[in-house]
């Protein structure tokens, strides 16, 4: 079984719907992260998540919520989609360094999910 | 503000080495990553170089940094049609600062 899921992996939607992307992980990390990923433009963080109660806005949050709602799971909303949010999404996960992966901070990703805004 | 840099494109051909090459603006980076996309699917880690050691080899990957120059590179000795990707180098300040990802590197190796 993959450690990080994403659900759902492909959607289309119109502009002006709310859309909610959903990333569990049983890697029983703390951390959790969503990245949008656009051809050339490599991968951009949107939100992350150090712990459950910990909420922080990556370099382009705007347009986009998260909710954390178990260490486990990391949602990503976009409350009214635009085209230009047409994007292949990632969310990953990593420990705090001195535990897995020696400290090293490694990043495990889901298999992504493929938005497209009409 | 961290800035992490990659050529767009490499074009090998199998049983070449590809060099893939990346700087970086932030002197006080700790952790240097390589990390390997392949088409459909998300990224995974293929190796790491913390920032007090100036090479790292892992059976074809042998990973450069060069700290002076803010340069660090991926070799991939033996180039294979396998390692058509998309490879990304990334780099954090300490284990408490998210990654910062280059825009990634694609490598097509021709037969």
């Amino acid at each position: 079984d993959a450690d990080v899921t994403q659900t759902p992996r492909n959607r289309i939607t119109k502009t002006g719907k709310r859309i909610m992307l959903e990333c569990s992980q049983t890697k029983g990390h703390d951390r959790m992260y969503w990245y949008r990923q656009d051809p050339g433009l490599g991968l951009q963080l949107i939100y992350y998540s150090f712990d459950v109660k910990d909420i922080n806005k990556g370099e382009i949050s705007d347009g986009y919520s998260v909710s954390r709602q178990a260490q486990a799971k990391f949602s990503l909303s976009l409350e009214s989609a635009i085209p230009n949010q047409t994007a292949l999404y990632f969310c990953a996960t990593s420990d705090a360094p001195g535990r897995e992966g020696g400290g090293s901070n490694e990043q495990f990703f889901g298999p992504g999910t493929r938005l497209t805004v009409l | 503000g961290e800035d992490v840099e990659q050529s767009l494109f490499l074009s090998v051909r199998e049983g070449d080495s590809s060099v893939i090459n990346c700087t970086y603006t932030d002197s006080s980076s700790t952790y240097l990553y390589w990390y390997k996309q392949e088409p459909g699917a998300g990224l995974q880690l293929l190796t790491y170089i913390f920032s007090n050691m100036d090479m790292k080899q892992d059976q074809r990957l042998t990973v450069l940094l060069n700290k002076k120059d803010k340069h660090l590179s991926l070799r991939i000795a033996d180039t294979q049609t396998g390692d058509s990707a998309i490879y990304f180098c990334a780099e954090t300040f300490s284990g408490n600062t998210p990654l910062v990802f280059g825009k990634g590197t694609r490598l097509s190796v021709i037969a």
